[in-house]
């Protein structure tokens, strides 16, 4: 069964240091990985894809992620925090042999960035 | 492009009663998904669409649920004889074609509270 998973509750950065929320992945055949974030009460916005080809990802709001296939993971990564980045961040992947279509979820990790 | 909307954002009910929600997806997307978050949990799969065609159900989706999409465009949801378990988010997405590297869009959410 294809499943996510987020080994860190919550991550703790302070403003302007470097940040990483991990995520590893396990599904058969070649995943596709996604990153979403989520603010208080509000909906999960898109913050990048992975489908294939160059291992490091780039998306929205300066975040990017590396795809590392023997390790089966997908970091979501920042060289520099914001206070504005605390938020819930979520991985999901999808499994590209499936019908579905629907994304599965990891259970989240909580960014919290202090000035 | 307004994104995806859903209404109402928030709503209380009694146990025992019946509750619907809309999701409006974004214009011309033709898969159509519905997810339910519980807090502290990443996003679960219920159901999904494409086009008016429902093509998936989630084991989470007991008899009490129903889900429609008339003509394709917006979607409903339905909880009959609403239980204190059903209290969660309940997210909406679309997406353009339900390809497995599509990127599905979510809206804002409904949060749904069963005193």
């Amino acid at each position: 069964a294809q499943s996510v998973a987020q080994p860190e509750d919550q991550v703790n950065v302070a403003e302007g240091n470097p940040l990483t929320v991990k995520c590893t992945y396990s599904v058969s055949g070649n995943p596709y990985l996604f990153w979403y974030v989520q603010y208080p009460n509000r909906g999960l916005q898109f913050l990048l894809k992975y489908i294939t080809g160059d291992n490091l990802v780039k998306g929205s709001y300066g975040f990017e992620a590396e795809f590392n296939k023997s390790q089966t993971s997908f970091h979501l990564k920042k060289p520099s925090a914001l206070v504005s980045d605390s938020a819930l961040y979520f991985c999901a992947v999808r499994d590209p042999g499936g019908s579905q279509g629907n994304l599965i979820f990891g259970k989240g990790t909580k960014l919290s960035v202090k000035p | 492009d307004t994104g995806v909307s859903q209404d109402p954002r928030h709503k209380i009910t009694k146990r025992g009663q019946n509750v619907t929600f809309r999701c409006d997806p974004i214009s011309e997307h033709n898969r159509l998904y519905w997810y339910r978050q519980t807090l502290g949990q990443g996003p679960e799969f219920l159901t999904y669409f494409q086009n008016e065609a429902q093509l998936e159900k989630s084991r989470l989706l007991s008899d009490r649920f129903s889900a429609e999409r008339p003509k394709g465009s917006f979607s409903t949801l339905e909880i009959q004889r609403t239980e204190q378990g059903d209290s969660a988010m309940y997210l909406c997405a679309s997406s353009p074609a339900g390809g497995p590297t599509d990127t599905q869009y979510f809206g804002p959410g409904t949060r749904l509270t069963v005193l």
